[in-house]
């Protein structure tokens, strides 16, 4: 397994702040996500997580609202951009510890409320 | 579109009864199969995969899933529910049909409630 942690565990935010979620993995891991998960709903991915690259969105998803960093192999984080109650989510992080095992862990999650 | 469906959005047993959760994938081509547990307040925790090999699995604390190629399903099962058992459960799918760098996709979860 793998040890993820997240920061912050939870937020509340106004209208029209950003906040950054920072993601740390215990180990080196070569593919990261991030994913939302609405009140009451299932987990949809936002984007995977390249290091040294641009990461990859998923339809729906762009880059200016969620700009995503990952300067190494054990640490990557998600910026929730100009922010709208409809942000409020729960928000995790997930790696693939051994790639093509198809196998990821995920962090304990972000639980961002915003006014 | 390729999809997840978990049929129940709530299920109800008492202590000591069968779980049956249930999960239908739509793939041509048979997919990675995970279960994943959440409870309260907590992030998600893998309970049992099916990659290749035997199609029942059995994973931690107690669960197993048998994936069915003809049904195109992967119904999770526990022979005796606890009421440590009470959480949102989700399948979700990966692999060859699906895959874009390993990303899952999840069903709609379904939560269990284990009545004394």
């Amino acid at each position: 397994s793998a040890v993820i942690s997240q920061k912050p565990s939870r937020d509340i935010c106004q209208r029209g702040t950003s906040l950054t979620i920072q993601c740390q993995v215990d180990s080196q891991v070569t593919m990261m996500f991030w994913y939302r998960q609405q009140p009451g709903q299932s987990l949809t991915l936002i984007a995977t997580a390249n290091q040294g690259s641009e990461a990859t969105y998923e339809s729906g998803f762009v880059i200016d609202k969620f700009p995503i960093s990952r300067p190494n192999l054990t640490f990557s984080t998600l910026t929730v951009s100009n922010m709208s109650p409809e942000d409020s989510s729960i928000y995790l992080c997930s790696v693939e510890r051994d790639r093509g095992s198809n196998e990821q862990f995920f962090g304990p999650g972000t639980r961002l409320t915003v006014l | 579109a390729q999809s997840v469906t978990q049929l129940g959005s709530h299920v109800s047993v008492s202590e000591g009864a069968l779980v049956l959760l249930r999960c239908n994938y739509s793939s041509s081509v048979p997919p990675y199969l995970f279960w994943y547990v959440q409870y309260p307040n907590q992030g998600l925790q893998l309970l049992l995969k099916y990659t290749t090999g035997a199609t029942l699995v059995k994973g931690i604390n107690g669960f197993e899933a048998e994936f069915k190629k003809s049904e195109t399903s992967f119904h999770l099962t526990k022979p005796s529910a606890h009421m440590s058992d009470a959480a949102e459960y989700f399948c979700a799918v990966s692999g060859p049909g699906y895959n874009q760098g390993g990303k899952l996709i999840f069903g709609q979860g379904t939560e269990l409630s284990v009545k004394p």
